[in-house]
């Protein structure tokens, strides 16, 4: 019930398209769904961040979509760059509890020229 | 400029040799963790503290140790490595609660041989 599923593993994507990565959880009790990015060589970063009491969330070209009745929240990348090339990480928490993130397993991104 | 720092970087080392992976922070982070990156399996936690002299244990603690004696400092100690402890680890920290935004190191790359 801890588990955060992401897919797909890996993502290729010709440049201006739009790549989209999917999580889900089975713990309503998460309430707090960030996306870290992550460079080659490089640690992860915060991307952007969603709570479950707003369906959307936009910052630039990138969004998070959040589906609560289904349990999923989704990364949007809108007209992909070379430079999105990454890996992409979901998470989830429980921030009143003051719990750990539990990260999904990762999704790499190719953006193609 | 505020960041976690990691050494060594790379490090190839052979069964039941001990070593320490030192991390570092400069942002007065209450809270450190350890996670390990490892193909397929995303980023896993290893241990954490939630403030000085206060350490717990992860999802993956077992071969591992740490210690927290300073607030800046979190070192991951591997009292006898074995192959099994091939890796990309990762410290970071963050302020206040754990699902905050955590903010990552370089990683250091250890083999086991």
């Amino acid at each position: 019930q801890q588990q955060v599923k992401q897919s797909p593993q890996s993502l290729i994507v010709q440049k201006g398209g739009i790549s989209i990565i999917n999580c889900a959880y089975e713990n309503t009790a998460f309430d707090y769904f960030p996306w870290y990015q992550q460079f080659p060589g490089k640690g992860p970063a915060l991307l952007i961040a969603i709570r479950p009491d707003v369906s959307e969330k936009k910052e630039g070209r990138f969004t998070i979509s959040f589906n609560k009745s289904a349990k999923q929240f989704s990364l949007h990348i809108m007209d992909s760059q070379p430079g999105d090339s990454a890996t992409y990480f979901c998470a989830a928490s429980m921030v009143q509890a003051g719990t750990a993130l539990i990260f999904g397993k990762g999704t790499t991104l190719s953006v193609s020229s | 400029e505020a960041q976690v720092t990691q050494n060594p970087r790379y490090l190839i080392t052979v069964t039941g040799k001990k070593l320490t992976v030192t991390c570092s922070q400069n942002m007065n982070h209450e809270y450190m963790s350890w996670y390990r990156q490892d193909p397929g399996l995303g980023l896993r936690q290893i241990y954490y503290s939630m403030n000085v002299e206060v350490t717990d244990k992860g999802d993956v603690p077992e071969g591992y140790k740490v210690s927290r004696k300073e607030k800046r400092n979190f070192p991951l100690i591997l009292e006898s490595p074995s192959p099994n402890q091939t890796s990309l680890y990762f410290c970071a920290s963050s302020f206040g609660v754990p699902s905050s935004e955590q903010y990552f190191g370089p990683g250091t790359r250890l083999t086991v041989t």
